[in-house]
Order: structure tokens, then C-alpha cells, then sequence
């Protein structure tokens, strides 16, 4: 069965970098293609950006200056860095397969981490 | 970005009731519409994908419909484990958007 499983920090300081990892068991990184989504509080959710299995990447426009997904296949982990963050970016986040059922969709999801930005 | 506008942001129901939920795109999406739900504490779980099919494993008192622009869920029958909330999302166009979610309780 697939499994997702977010870590990293629950609290950043303004204007660092929040860097996030999230390993995979029971499928390789080097199929599909593998996403960050974020839920604000208040509910809204955004999409962040993705890495295939052949290591390019996709961002939302609106982060495009401050995200980095990268991967280590020899650990089936991928990696979330956002840069310069500020309260705006206090979150759930979680990590997702991105999957081509005709149309991509995210079918299984790690059960998330919620990350605060404050001083 | 596409704008998903999702409605209502709440709902309650009684058990065994029928209800609906929507999802307006702002431009036509062909159909590349998925529905989540989401219950308190746990992870988002795929229930629809391309608008209208089923995930393996989703109980077919679950269904969605819709084209273009105008998309929903239905659930025939709440049952108590229902109670949740539950999102869209359109994949047609980068980047990907999602709906503002329902929030879905018993009454």
C-alpha cells in the first residue's frame, strides 16, 4: 500500500525557510509524479507545486520565487523548501501522489503537519 | 487560475437523507473535477475522479455529475461516518485549484 508521512519543523520564524520532507513507502518516486498541497486555517486549500518521476518540477505561479521540490530517489523521499515565509504561510501541509486517472488527481495523501510561522 | 466556487459552505443532514453539493468552475473544465472528503484529523481521501467515477473502494452511495462549468456530489443516504467535509478540485489547468469545501454535519 502506498504510504505518505510528513516531517519537519512545526515552527519557523518569519523570513526563514520552511523545508519539509516526506517519504514514500510502498511506491517508488521514480513512477508518477508526487505533490505538496497546503490548507490554510479557515479551510482554503492550495496546490504548491509537484516533481515527476523524472525529477522536473511544476509550482504554483504564486510561489514561484520562493519553492523548491526536490527528491532523493535512494530514499524515496521528496522535499518541500519555501523560502522568505511569513505568517500568510501558517498551514497544514501535506504531501500527495499525483496520479493520471484520465484527469490528475491526488489519490493518497500523508496525514499532514501543521506548521506555524511566528517569532 | 480557474475559481472553484463551492456551495454550501455548510450542511446538515439527517441520517438517510439525500444531499448535494456543487462546485461552479470559472471557465469549462471538461470534466477534470475530483471530490474529497476530509474528516476531522485525518488526511483528505479521494472519493470521485474525472467528475463522475468512483475511487476503488468508495461506497456507491457516493456519486458525482456535471459538465462545463458546473459540477456535484451526491450522497444517497447520509450515514454517520459521512459527516466530514468535503472539497473539489479542478485539474485542467495549471495551476490546480480547489474548492472552499462544505462542511458537512448530522443533524
Amino acid at each position: 500500500e502506498v504510504q505518505l508521512q510528513e516531517s519537519g519543523p512545526g515552527l519557523v520564524k518569519p523570513s526563514q525557510s520552511l523545508s519539509l520532507t516526506c517519504s514514500v513507502t510502498g511506491y517508488s518516486i521514480t513512477s508518477n509524479y508526487w505533490g505538496w498541497i497546503r490548507k490554510f486555517p479557515g479551510n482554503k486549500m492550495e496546490w504548491m507545486g509537484y516533481i515527476s518521476y523524472s525529477g522536473s518540477t511544476s509550482y504554483n505561479p504564486s510561489l514561484k520565487s520562493r519553492i523548491s521540490i526536490t527528491r532523493d530517489t535512494s530514499k524515496n523521499q521528496f522535499f518541500l523548501q519555501l523560502n522568505s515565509v511569513t505568517t500568510e504561510d501558517t498551514a497544514t501541509y501535506y504531501c500527495a501522489r499525483l496520479f493520471n486517472y484520465g484527469s490528475y488527481v491526488f489519490d493518497y495523501w500523508g496525514q499532514g503537519v501543521m506548521v506555524t510561522v511566528s517569532s | 487560475d480557474i475559481q472553484m466556487t463551492q456551495s454550501p459552505a455548510s450542511l446538515s443532514a439527517s441520517l438517510g437523507e439525500t444531499v448535494s453539493i456543487e462546485c461552479l468552475a470559472s471557465e469549462g473544465i471538461s470534466n477534470d473535477l475530483a471530490w474529497y472528503q476530509q474528516k476531522s484529523g485525518k488526511s483528505p481521501q479521494l472519493l470521485i475522479y474525472a467528475a463522475s467515477r468512483l475511487q476503488d473502494g468508495v461506497p456507491s452511495r457516493f456519486s458525482g455529475s456535471g459538465s462545463g462549468t458546473r459540477y456535484s456530489l451526491k450522497i444517497s443516504g447520509m450515514q454517520p461516518e459521512d459527516e466530514a467535509d468535503y472539497f473539489c478540485q479542478q485539474s485542467y489547468k495549471y495551476p490546480f485549484t480547489f474548492g472552499s469545501g462544505t462542511k458537512l454535519e448530522i443533524k
